[in-house]
């Protein structure tokens, strides 16, 4: 069956520092991979999209790569800030419909 | 304020008793989606509609029943037949279900059990 990995410890980081979230996915191939950012007790937001055929893309500080060979995504935000300090979730799709990972907590610290 | 709106923020459910989550969306979007949260894990999709009049069952169908009679509403009945219905319950919209479409989420609806 289809399945989405992301770290499911916190990644603590101290703030300034380049903050790199890992997607893994298997049995599946998809078109398209977004990540939203949810804080506690609010609803997902969009961030960014990559195609299967983009590498790379750029939002600002965010940073997405896209690889279909390992069936990775990274997730990068350069000079982080406290208040990145979030649950970031993958959702890769090729049928219409978003499939989510479990999302990986980030903790900036000043 | 355009956006989706989810009501209440906090339910509680007696045994036995159906509860209905409300979901409005003022984004003139096509597509509506219910997904559950629970603590340490992905969104799951509980149905999802491409359009008013028709919805399709998700990943966790059992123990819910949706509704789509407008374009703007997509209420959600958490049924007694649902035995474990304490999570984190997420409203979504989208311009239509084509792969690259972004969700717009509501705030959510936190269901606990009395």
């Amino acid at each position: 069956s289809q399945k989405i990995e992301q770290n499911s410890e916190a990644l603590n980081i101290q703030e300034g520092k380049t903050a790199t979230l890992t997607c893994n996915y298997t049995n599946y191939s998809p078109a398209y991979l977004q990540w939203y950012r949810q804080d506690p007790g609010r609803g997902p937001v969009f961030l960014l999209l990559i195609r299967e055929n983009e590498k790379e893309k750029r939002k600002e500080r965010l940073k997405v790569t896209f690889d279909t060979t390992l069936k990775q995504s990274l997730f990068h935000i350069t000079a982080s800030q406290p208040a990145d300090s979030a649950t970031y979730l993958c959702a890769p799709s090729n049928t219409g419909k978003l499939i989510f990972g479990q999302g990986t907590t980030l903790q900036v610290k000043p | 304020d355009g956006g989706i709106t989810q009501s209440p923020k906090y339910l509680f459910r007696k045994e036995g008793q159906n509860v209905t989550l409300s979901c409005e969306q003022n984004l003139n979007h096509d597509a509506m989606y219910w997904y559950r949260q629970d603590p340490g894990q992905g969104l799951r999709l509980i149905y999802y509609s491409q359009i008013v009049n028709d919805f399709q069952k998700g990943d966790i169908a059992e123990g819910y029943s949706v509704s789509r009679e407008k374009k703007e509403s997509f209420p959600l009945t958490v049924t007694s037949a649902q035995k474990n219905p304490t999570a984190f319950y997420l409203c979504a919209s989208s311009i239509t279900t084509a792969n690259n479409e972004k969700l717009f989420f509501g705030s959510g609806t936190q269901l606990s059990v009395l």
